[in-house]
């Protein structure tokens, strides 16, 4: 079975930028969650999807949204870049239906801003 | 709102050696309860849960961890410590308890150390 997949791994962007990053959740799942890890703050929850809905938001700026699709795959937009973005952006996803269900995390993409 | 600490930033242990992490909780109602380990530039990997039940909870690679309830804590543990065990770990709790949503509240991270 296939695990959780994020595309881009790595990418290097400059401030006022956008990106949009990309997580395919494994078959039947149909949460999705995304996290930004840095040194200074850790894991910090960003939003999560269910059925094509948010269902949970975070503390970010409206800078940084999300959208699924029907196929429940994610994607994830930040706008306005700024060099703070710097992180490591994980996805996570689970059947999200039972709430002893752990979450499958994916390598994650890690961006760069400069 | 529902927190986890990790009181250690590094934990170092000698290889054949147990090993302990350490995590303390505070939420309201009944934790559901969850360490994840990560490897350099790689994601984070499930290691096991605290739902309901037995307090001793076993897990992957041999892991395992105790749930406290008087002294709110789920500490991981294993009997013999491999060097590669060298890892940074995370005790998270759902933020909800009973929920089934996809946030989790995550501990600040333990950097696991050990020698040959």
């Amino acid at each position: 079975k296939a695990g959780v997949t994020q595309t881009p791994r790595y990418l290097i962007k400059t401030r006022g930028q956008q990106v949009t990053l990309s997580c395919s959740p494994i078959s039947g799942h149909r949460s999705v969650s995304w996290y930004q890890q840095t040194p200074g703050q850790g894991l910090q929850f960003l939003f999560e999807y269910f059925s094509e809905t948010q269902r949970n938001k975070g503390n970010f700026p409206g800078r940084f949204s999300g959208r699924q699709f029907s196929n429940s795959r994610s994607e994830m937009n930040v706008s306005t870049l700024e060099l703070g973005d710097s992180a490591l952006y994980l996805c996570a996803s689970s059947f999200g239906q039972e709430g002893a269900g752990e979450l499958f995390f994916g390598e994650g993409s890690r961006l760069t801003v400069l | 709102a529902q927190s986890v600490a990790q009181p250690e930033d590094q934990v170092n242990v000698a290889e054949g050696n147990p090993l302990t992490v350490k995590c303390t909780y505070s939420v309201s109602g009944n934790p559901y309860l969850f360490w994840y380990v990560q490897y350099p530039n790689r994601g984070l990997q499930f290691l096991l849960k605290y739902i309901t039940g037995d307090n001793l909870v076993k897990g992957s690679y041999g892991f395992e961890a105790e749930f406290n309830k008087s002294q709110t804590s789920f500490h991981l543990k294993k009997p013999s410590a491999l060097v590669s065990d060298s890892a940074l770990y995370f005790c998270a709790v759902r933020d909800m308890p009973g929920s089934n949503t996809g946030k989790l509240i995550f501990g600040q991270g333990t950097t696991l150390q050990v020698k040959p």
